[in-house]
């Protein structure tokens, strides 16, 4: 069974443009989520998708948003992209059929902003 | 607001020795605790979990204590190997988090052969 799938791996962008992450979750996995790691910081929560709707969301700017197809596969959108925005951004899925699950986790988009 | 707590950013142990992960939490709703290891270049993967109903859980070389009173789990991996080298989170959850879960920043141990 394949892992979770995050395209691109690197990316390099420079202040103001924008950009597209992209995941495939495990298959049979419903729900998304995605997660921001910076150095010192630990993982903040972005927002997580179940049945191409958001449950839930982080205490992150507009500027991110996210969506997620019909397939369960989501892509992950930042707009105005600023300095502070460089980071590995990860994937993560599960079944979504307890309350209480495990994440897999993708192996990150690491993006940075020049 | 960091709601969970690794405060020692590294630690160091000798193959076959006791390593022991600390993490503290602020939220007293949080009822779902999960430690992952990270490789570099690789995502977090699940190591072990513990549900606030318990105060130990224990899986071959790794086990989880909670006291819920100190607000305070840790891990410990016996006996120690160097495969072991990662970066260790802690996180935790509050009941329908919807995956909302809340990071330690890490803690990088490095077992010595």
């Amino acid at each position: 069974k394949a892992g979770v799938t995050q395209t691109p791996r690197y990316l390099i962008k420079t202040r103001g443009q924008q950009v597209t992450l992209s995941c495939s979750p495990i298959s049979g996995h419903r729900s998304v989520s995605w997660y921001q790691q910076t150095p010192g910081q630990g993982l903040q929560f972005l927002f997580e998708y179940f049945s191409e709707t958001q449950r839930n969301k982080g205490n992150f700017p507009g500027r991110f948003s996210g969506r997620q197809f019909s397939n369960s596969r989501s892509e992950m959108n930042v707009s105005t992209l600023e300095l502070g925005d460089s980071a590995l951004y990860l994937c993560a899925s599960s079944l979504a059929q307890a309350d209480n699950e495990k994440l897999f986790f993708g192996s990150g988009t690491q993006l940075s902003v020049l | 607001d960091q709601q969970v707590k690794q405060n020692s950013p590294s630690l160091s142990v000798q193959e076959g020795r006791i390593s022991i992960l600390n993490c503290d939490y602020t939220n007293s709703m949080f009822d779902y605790f999960l430690w992952y290891k990270k490789y570099p270049a690789e995502g977090p993967t699940f190591l072990i979990s513990i549900s606030s109903i318990k105060d130990k859980n224990e899986d071959g070389r790794f086990t989880v204590f909670l006291n819920k009173s100190a607000k305070h789990l840790s891990l410990h991996i016996v006996p120690s190997q160097p495969g072991d080298s990662a970066v260790y989170f802690c996180a935790a959850s509050v009941p329908h988090a919807n995956n909302d879960m809340r990071f330690g920043a890490g803690t990088r141990l490095t077992v010595k052969p």
